[in-house]
């Protein structure tokens, strides 16, 4: 079946650090990759997506490239705020199944002052 | 566009109790999603809807829960006979294609 591995956290970072957070996946057919975060006492919100192999995803600075030769999607941000303290989801979808979303386990982001 | 809904935010229940839980999509979205996160989990698909006609609904969803998307408008996910496991948080989705957007969640308690 389908899966999503994310590096396990927490991760903490000073501000103005840089930022890798991993994901690999699993996938039966060919999926599209996601990025979801969820601030304290939020809920998810889509940070970005990729539909195919080399799309670049990016956000309020945030970026990930789908590579299909090694199945990964690594969430990356040069410059971290205080503000990007939140849990992030690395996640995937295929169309071919409702296009259901398949999470990995989230990775707790800290960045201190 | 206003969002997705939940209703109710929080609700605190002793077990044995049945509780039913709302999700209010965005109006034109014909997809709708359920899931379940526990704490330190990603999470985990319930079951889906498109438009009222429930399409799919994973082997996490025993008996005791039932799922309704009347008319193609909102939906309801009802637990029977609550158990302490059932303790989590309820998400709701929607989407018009792949990309969904979640609503706040009810987070339950079972007593």
């Amino acid at each position: 079946g389908d899966s999503v591995t994310q590096m396990e956290g927490p991760v903490t970072l000073s501000e103005e650090a840089f930022l890798t957070i991993n994901c690999t996946y699993t996938a039966t057919g060919y999926p599209s990759l996601f990025w979801y975060v969820q601030y304290p006492g939020e809920g998810l919100q889509l940070l970005l997506k990729a539909t195919k192999a080399d799309d670049k995803g990016s956000n309020k600075g945030f970026e990930a490239t789908y590579r299909k030769e090694t199945t990964s999607f690594h969430l990356e941000k040069g410059s971290v705020q205080v503000s990007d303290s939140a849990v992030y989801f690395c996640a995937l979808s295929v169309g071919g199944s409702n296009y259901k979303l398949t999470f990995g386990k989230g990775t707790l982001l800290t960045v201190n002052p | 566009d206003t969002g997705v809904s939940q209703n109710p935010r929080h609700k605190i229940t002793k077990r044995g109790q049945n509780v039913t839980f709302r999700c209010d999509p965005i109006s034109e979205h014909n997809r709708l999603y359920w899931y379940r996160q526990t704490l330190g989990q990603g999470p985990e698909f319930l079951t889906y809807f498109q438009n009222e006609a429930q399409l799919e609904k994973s082997r996490l969803l025993s008996d005791r829960f039932s799922a309704e998307r009347p008319k193609g408008s909102f939906s309801t996910l009802e637990i029977q006979r609550t158990e302490q496991g059932d303790s989590a948080m309820y998400l709701c989705a929607s989407s018009l294609e792949e990309t969904q957007y979640f609503g706040p969640g009810t987070r339950l308690t079972v007593t």
